[in-house]
Parts: structure tokens; sequence; C-alpha cells
């Protein structure tokens, strides 16, 4: 079954301490994102890649870093999180845009995290 | 600022009647796409319409798309309580780069 899985689900942790949410797609996309979602705001991208080794910042980069080092894996790491931070985070993929645009993403199913 | 902007932010109607939520982005495109997420779960792609396409079909989802006024509308017929669930819109701006920007989305409502 194709999946984007993420963990963990859910977190509750404090100002400062570093963390990673891990994100891994069993379909072969080059392309993965990561995404944070606030009431009202809908989808903000944080970073995306296009290929192992390959990142590139979104709208809203800062405070976040993201490392590519295999195809399946694009893990979203906050080196000191602050209370901003808090927020629904989604990883996606999709194959390679082309030049008739982006590919539709597969999205996992979200890690909700409370930064206090 | 967010590329894509939905209209309106929420809508609800009775089971059977259709529903229409529209799009407006700020950059030419090379394709607009409809997402739907499901309280609080990951989105799932609906339909996706390339710049030179106007319109397009999928079940009982239909796509439009007017790239002159920068605009995409999405119309759900015949909606059932299973379509409760909220919209997005996602595009692709061509100004370089890869990013995918998302509207905060309509929060569709069908009562039973």
């Amino acid at each position: 079954e194709a999946q984007v899985t993420q963990n963990p689900r859910y977190l509750i942790t404090v100002t400062g301490k570093k963390l990673t949410v891990t994100c891994s797609q069993n379909m072969n996309h080059e392309y993965m994102s990561w995404y944070r979602q606030d009431p009202g705001l809908g989808l903000r991208q944080i970073y995306y890649s296009m290929n192992v080794e390959v990142t590139d910042k979104g709208d809203v980069p800062e405070g976040y870093k993201v490392s590519r080092k295999e195809k399946r894996n694009f893990p979203l790491i906050l080196e000191s999180p602050s209370p901003n931070q808090t927020s629904l985070y989604f990883c996606a993929s999709s194959a390679l845009p082309d030049r008739g645009g982006a590919q539709p993403q597969h999205f996992g199913d979200g890690t909700r995290l409370s930064i206090l | 600022s967010q590329q894509g902007e939905e209209d309106p932010q929420a809508l609800s109607i009775q089971e059977g009647e259709n529903a229409t939520m529209n799009c407006s982005y700020k950059t030419s495109i090379n394709n607009l796409q409809w997402y739907r997420q499901n309280s609080g779960r990951g989105l799932v792609h609906l339909i996706l319409i390339r710049s030179n396409e106007r319109e397009k079909h999928s079940g009982r989802l239909r796509v439009t798309l007017d790239t002159s006024k920068k605009s995409s509308s999405l119309l759900i017929t015949a909606s059932r309580a299973a379509d409760t669930a909220s919209y997005f819109c996602a595009t692709a701006p061509n100004t370089g780069g890869f990013k995918t920007i998302f509207g905060a989305g309509t929060r569709l409502f069908v009562k039973a």
C-alpha cells in the first residue's frame, strides 16, 4: 500500500529540547515536502526536496532543518523548539515535477507538536 | 502571503445540493490542484487541472480554471454528508523553484 509514514503522531515537549519528526515514503518518489498547518492559515511549506541531498526552503523555513540522505526518508529537525512552532505538521511526497508543473502529493497523517 | 485564497471560508448546505468553492491565486502557474482534508487528517488529492485546460471532471467533481482571472472553482454536485471536509487549492508558481502554495481552505458542512 502506498504510504507516507510520520512519527511520532503526537508530541508534547519543552522549549529548547531538540526533536526530530521522521517521514518515510514507499513510493520511490523524488519530491518530498514538509508543511505546517495552523488555524486560518492553511498549509505553509517549510522545506522541500527534489532528490537525495537536494533541499530548498519553502515559505516558512526559520527554526527548522531537514536532510535527505536517502530517497525514502525526509526528517524534520527542530534544533531549539519554541512555543510558536506548536502546530500540526504534514509530510508529503510526489513524483518529480515536470514541465506540466507539480505532481499530486501523497500526505502522511500528520504530527501534532505542542511546545511548552 | 498565500498564493491561493479560497472563498468562501465556510459553507453549509443540505445533502443533495451542489457546493461551489472558489480559489484565486496571484502569479502564473503550470497547474492547479484541489485537495480534501477530513478533520485534522492528511490531505487527499482530488483533481489536477493544467494551465491549458479550462474544465475537468472527475465523478461528482467539476473544476474550472480561468488563467486570465487567476481563479479556479471546484463544484461538488449532489453533495453527501460524507463530503463534509475542508477543501484546499494548491498551486506551484512559475517563478522558479518548486514550491507548493496552499490556500487557507473552505470548510464544507453537508447536513443530512
